[in-house]
């Protein structure tokens, strides 16, 4: 499974836009990107997966160069509420457990 | 809530007892996982059933660790002989085996488990 390097912690302000970006330089060509979302005192959540480009939900959206060596979640708008550690996970479909490979993330602090 | 859960949500324990964790998943679901997570780290994977088979074991999972998950349904994960080292969240998750979000898991609040 590829390695992934994110920044240990971000600040922001209720409203802004935050993105957070994640180094897979070794992700192979089967594997995919995730995002969890984790509050304390509970499990992770999934926030977006993808593979190439942008992909994006109600919550996120994800861009991913073609290269695919990195990737960025963009939270628009965030608020108090978001404050949280996102983890960002790389994996394939070679691995058929599909079991989730954790970092140790990203812990973000949103500020009024 | 996600529709996973567990219980006990709290366990404390004296050095040397064993505990046993339950883990109910989503009902459809025929993949279940289980993760441990120490304070400021992220979740480390444990355990992995397809139905009732355990497909996968972590290195982590020593000898007095064991887990079960009969019938395909509820999963328990016994913790023998507990050691302070042990202190950690157990959490259990859940998934779909395919579709297009292969790496979507629905986790539960897990258990916090402290060894004294």
């Amino acid at each position: 499974l590829a390695k992934t390097t994110q920044p240990i912690s971000m600040d922001s302000y209720e409203g802004q836009e935050v993105n957070i970006t994640c180094s897979h330089n070794n992700i192979a060509t089967n594997d995919y990107i995730t995002w969890y979302q984790q509050f304390p005192s509970q499990g992770p959540r999934f926030i977006i997966q993808g593979y190439k480009t942008k992909v994006t939900n109600e919550v996120a959206s994800l861009f991913i160069p073609a290269d695919r060596k990195s990737s960025t979640l963009s939270l628009p708008r965030v608020s108090l509420s978001d404050t949280a550690v996102y983890y960002c996970l790389v994996g394939g479909r070679m691995d058929s457990s599909y079991k989730l490979i954790f970092g140790s993330g990203t812990r973000l602090l949103v500020r009024p | 809530d996600t529709g996973v859960s567990q219980d006990p949500r709290h366990k404390i324990t004296k050095r040397g007892q064993n505990v046993t964790f339950r883990c109910d998943p989503i009902s459809e679901h025929n993949r279940l996982y289980w993760y441990r997570q120490t304070l400021g780290q992220g979740p480390e994977f444990l355990t992995y059933f397809q139905n009732e088979a355990q497909l996968e074991k972590s290195r982590l999972l020593s000898d007095r660790f064991s887990a079960e998950r009969p019938k395909g349904s509820f999963s328990t994960l016994e913790i023998q002989r507990t050691e302070q080292g042990d202190s950690a969240m157990y959490l259990c998750a859940s998934s779909l085996p395919t579709g297009d979000r292969i790496y979507e898991q629905y986790f539960g609040p897990g258990t916090r488990l402290t060894v004294t």
